[in-house]
């Protein structure tokens, strides 16, 4: 069974600091997707990526094919990425199982 | 303009009866998605469609029904509505359905069953 786990579960910092959020996935995708939950419910994709690197202002997305392993990092974090960020894969073999999701990450960033 | 826009956004309804969620796709995308968020905001897909074919149905119960009457629009509808399907219901939408594409979400329908 494809498998998405996200670590940590919840994470509280201060602002400033610099977050990481970890992904790791079963073999065979063709994607991997980080989103974003706001408070309000509302899911933006963040990053689409099959391999190195992306970086979108504060945010950078990385991934490693062999390790099977991702990981979402906020530099210079504010109160407004509040959030619960998400971790999706995207597996191969014909896409048959869509997004699979890991549970999320709660991230509180306190003034 | 909304991308990928779903309504209603919040639906309260009785146990028994049979309600609709509408999703547009503004994008052009070939591939819609229904997804499904349980109260411990767990996602999980519950429909795909690319081009008007059916291409992914999950473990779903069949009282839940997509349509798609075009590839710009996949319609959620729900028969005979139980307790346990109160949720958050989100439509999504890429250009492919086995390719890494970004996929765009609506903002969701909040459905609560009474």
């Amino acid at each position: 069974k494809n498998e998405v786990e996200q670590s940590p579960q919840n994470l509280t910092a201060q602002e400033g600091e610099f977050i990481t959020i970890n992904c790791s996935y079963s073999v065979g995708i063709s994607a991997l997707h980080w989103l974003q939950q706001h408070p309000g419910g509302g899911i933006v994709s963040l990053f689409m990526l099959s391999s190195g690197k992306k970086k979108h202002g504060r945010l950078i997305a990385t991934i490693n094919i062999q390790e099977k392993h991702s990981s979402l990092h906020i530099t210079a974090s504010h109160p407004r990425d509040s959030a619960v960020y998400i971790c999706a894969a995207q597996y191969s073999g014909g896409g048959a199982d869509g997004l699979t999701f890991g549970k999320g990450t709660h991230l509180i960033i306190q003034p | 303009d909304t991308a990928v826009s779903q309504t209603p956004k919040y639906l309260v309804t009785q146990m028994g009866n049979d309600k609709s969620i509408k999703c547009e796709q503004n994008l052009g995308h070939d591939t819609m998605y229904w997804y499904k968020q349980d109260s411990k905001k767990f996602l999980k897909i519950m429909f795909s469609y690319n081009n008007k074919e059916l291409i992914i149905n999950e473990t779903v119960p069949n009282r839940f029904s997509p349509k798609s009457p075009d590839k710009a629009h996949l319609n959620l509808h729900i028969n005979s509505l139980e307790l346990g399907d109160s949720a958050v219901y989100f439509c999504a939408s890429s250009q492919d359905w086995d390719k890494g594409n970004t996929i765009y979400f609506g903002e969701g329908s909040w459905l609560t069953v009474v």
